[in-house]
């Protein structure tokens, strides 16, 4: 099976721009997490999406959004970018809903850098 | 507030010997447990779990212990190989309505492996 596909893999904008990341989950794998990683926070969870609805969210500003397509394929989009937003972006996927027991399948990454 | 800790950001072994990588937690809902590698540039990479209902999850060279009362964790490699080299997250994670999807992980630690 093809792991977690994430587009692209590097991007530069600037303060302002807005952007969207791209997340393909393993196939049958039906829930697809965001997390943001910098040196300063770590992991840190942004939203999950299952069923084209997002049933988490984590503790980040109304800028940082998503949506799950009905092949399971999610977007993120930041909008108003901050040079705080320079980071690691992760997709992951897991075959079942939460509540289950179930390991998270990472991506390799967005690398996002604001100028 | 920092859920799930790693208090060692660096550990150094020889070869062939037994690493030992700590985590503790603080939210008592948590009832699922992650190890995750990570290399530069790559999306970490699942290593091993262990539910609370189990107190330890053996996978080859790698054992999970979990202690409920302490709220503590432990990764055991061995026998420890270069290969291993990479940085290690903890995650915890809680069942739920509100935990959908959601990983919370630790600062990491940098694990070196000697020849």
């Amino acid at each position: 099976k093809a792991g977690v596909t994430q587009t692209p893999r590097y991007l530069i904008k600037t303060r302002g721009q807005q952007v969207t990341l791209s997340c393909s989950p393993i196939s049958g794998h039906r829930s697809v997490s965001w997390y943001q990683q910098t040196p300063g926070q770590g992991l840190q969870f942004l939203f999950e999406y299952f069923s084209e609805t997002q049933r988490n969210k984590g503790n980040f500003p109304g800028r940082f959004s998503g949506r799950q397509f009905s092949n399971s394929r999610s977007e993120m989009n930041v909008s108003t970018l901050e040079l705080g937003d320079s980071a690691l972006y992760l997709c992951a996927s897991s075959p079942t809903s939460g509540g289950d027991y179930n390991e998270q399948f990472f991506g390799p990454g967005t690398r996002l850098t604001v100028l | 507030d920092q859920q799930v800790k790693q208090n060692s950001p660096s550990l150094s072994v020889q070869e062939g010997r037994i690493s030992i990588l700590n985590c503790d937690y603080t939210n008592s809902m948590f009832d699922y447990f992650l190890w995750y590698k990570k290399y530069p540039a790559e999306g970490p990479t699942f290593l091993i779990s262990i539910s609370s209902i189990k107190d330890k999850n053996e996978d080859g060279r790698f054992t999970v212990f979990l202690n409920k009362s302490a709220k503590h964790l432990s990764l055991h490699i061995v026998p420890s190989q270069p290969g291993d080299s990479a940085v290690y997250f903890c995650a915890a994670s809680a069942s739920g309505g509100t935990s959908y999807g959601k990983l919370t992980f630790g600062q990491g630690t940098i694990l070196t492996v000697h020849p």
